[in-house]
């Protein structure tokens, strides 16, 4: 079965920085480009960053553009998320999920397996 | 980058149709056929409802269509059961500096 299991949340005071990690599993990692969506509590889903199978093209929302690096291991099947600069406005959980790219061959224009979130609380 | 403008709320009885609007612009919804939905239930991750505007995963019901027109695409489930309700959201490839955007969500009530 396809999975995809986020870690590396936590408390971070502003300013501070925390990386995030997916673990993928079920799929071969690099046909995939993968994307990271994160959820306020109480409110809708905002998109990230995505990445496409090898790493050689990213894009970022404005939000996290300067501050945020997707970045993946093919050889890990792990995907990650540096996260610096962080502010009060971070504060959500941050899902993982596969599509969102291209690989080699082909692109996946839509969001097919997610993860549940690890929280991310930026306070102090 | 603005979200794609969705209603906030819709509701429904058992057994009737509703529809979820998704509005966006020329550079997103308008340019390209990659529309897609996803319903969230309290506290659970997104799933995948629809993809490429009209498609549906396997395993997902056949009461689920998708649609689009100019700048909006629609969501549209039949035969409303009390397993639909949830959050329902698009999400569009964009030709703008960013490369996706989600709507900003619409809650499902079945009545």
């Amino acid at each position: 079965d396809v999975q995809v299991v986020e870690s590396g949340g936590g408390v971070v005071r502003p300013g501070g920085s925390l990386r995030l990690s997916c673990a993928a599993s079920g799929f071969t990692f690099d046909d995939y480009g993968m994307t990271w969506v994160r959820q306020a509590p109480g409110k809708g889903l905002e998109w990230v960053a995505s990445i496409n199978w090898n790493g050689g093209s990213t894009g970022y929302a404005d939000s996290a553009k300067g501050r945020f690096t997707i970045s993946r291991d093919n050889t890990k099947n792990s995907l990650y998320l540096q996260m610096n600069s962080l502010r009060a406005e971070d504060t959500a959980f941050y899902h993982c999920a596969r599509g969102g790219g291209c690989s080699s061959a082909s692109c996946l224009y839509y969001l097919d397996y997610w993860g549940q979130g690890t929280l991310v609380t930026v306070s102090s | 980058q603005s979200a794609l403008t969705q209603p906030a709320s819709v509701s429904g009885s058992p057994g009737q149709s509703i529809t979820i609007s998704c509005t966006g612009t020329s550079s997103d919804v308008g340019a390209y056929n990659y529309v897609s939905w996803y319903r969230q239930h309290p506290g659970k991750a997104p799933k995948l409802m629809i993809y490429g505007v009209n498609n549906r995963p396997s395993g997902v019901s056949n009461r689920f269509s998708g649609s689009k027109s100019g700048n909006t695409a629609s969501l549209t489930i039949s035969g409303l059961q009390a397993e639909d309700e949830g959050d329902y959201y698009c999400f569009s490839y964009t030709s703008t500096m960013t490369l996706w955007v989600f709507g900003g969500g619409t809650k499902l009530t079945v009545l």
